[in-house]
């Protein structure tokens, strides 16, 4: 059985480019979350699918933010026009239908210069 | 609204000390969860523990005590016989619809 995965785990782009991240779930569940966690700080919430749903996006999740799950297995989160301020690390989760505790994969570090 | 807050920035002891993290949280919902993730230098998050507000039962596993008390809102946890493998950043969250975490506490154990 194996955990979240994420590609790439490190990401430096130039200010102004798009970047575009890569999470497969453990295979059997159905729900998956996006956050974003700077240095010193929590994870904060971005999104969350239920399935191929986007069932839910932060305040913080701003219009140059796009998260996909065509098919209801990995997804994609995209960050168009990157600001120095995005610099983070992007981590996503996932869990299965009726639990509530939430699997973390290794996580993208994202460099915006 | 929720909150989470850890108050423990950092916590340095030597090993096999015992060391508690604290957990405070805030929630006007009857029905929640908390949790408690490990944070180990490769940045992985690992879950711990979840309790959910219906079950004030604490719970032992291994050298890891979680307390749970909601007369006081908190959800500390206690590591007994500390390692230096225990090093990393604790969290606690706390989930009524997504989960709001705390800013962690980092705790070193030094050999």
């Amino acid at each position: 059985d194996t955990g979240v995965s994420q590609n790439p785990r490190h990401k430096i782009t130039k200010r102004g480019q798009n970047v575009t991240f890569r999470c497969d779930p453990i295979s059997e569940h159905n729900r998956l979350y996006w956050y974003r966690q700077t240095l010193g700080q929590g994870p904060e919430f971005l999104t969350y699918f239920q399935n191929e749903a986007q069932l839910e996006k932060s305040r913080l999740l701003s219009d140059r933010f796009s998260a996909e799950r065509p098919k209801g297995s990995f997804s994609t989160l995209e960050i168009q026009r990157t600001e120095q301020g995005d610099s983070a690390m992007y981590l996503c989760a996932s869990s299965s239908h009726g639990t509530v505790e939430q699997f973390f994969g290794p996580g993208t570090r994202l460099t915006v210069l | 609204a929720q909150k989470v807050t850890q108050a423990q920035t950092e916590i340095s002891v030597v090993e096999k000390e015992d060391v508690t993290l604290d957990c405070v949280y805030e929630t006007r919902d009857t029905t929640y969860y908390l949790f408690w993730y490990k944070q180990p230098p490769s940045g992985e998050l690992v879950f711990l523990i979840r309790r959910n507000s219906f079950d004030e039962q604490n719970e032992i596993s291994g050298r890891y005590s979680w307390n749970f008390q909601k007369s006081t809102s908190s959800f500390n946890f206690t590591i007994t016989a500390s390692q230096v493998v225990d090093s990393a950043v604790y969290f606690c969250a706390l989930k009524v619809y997504q989960l709001i975490w705390g800013a962690g506490t980092k705790l070193i154990i030094k050999p």
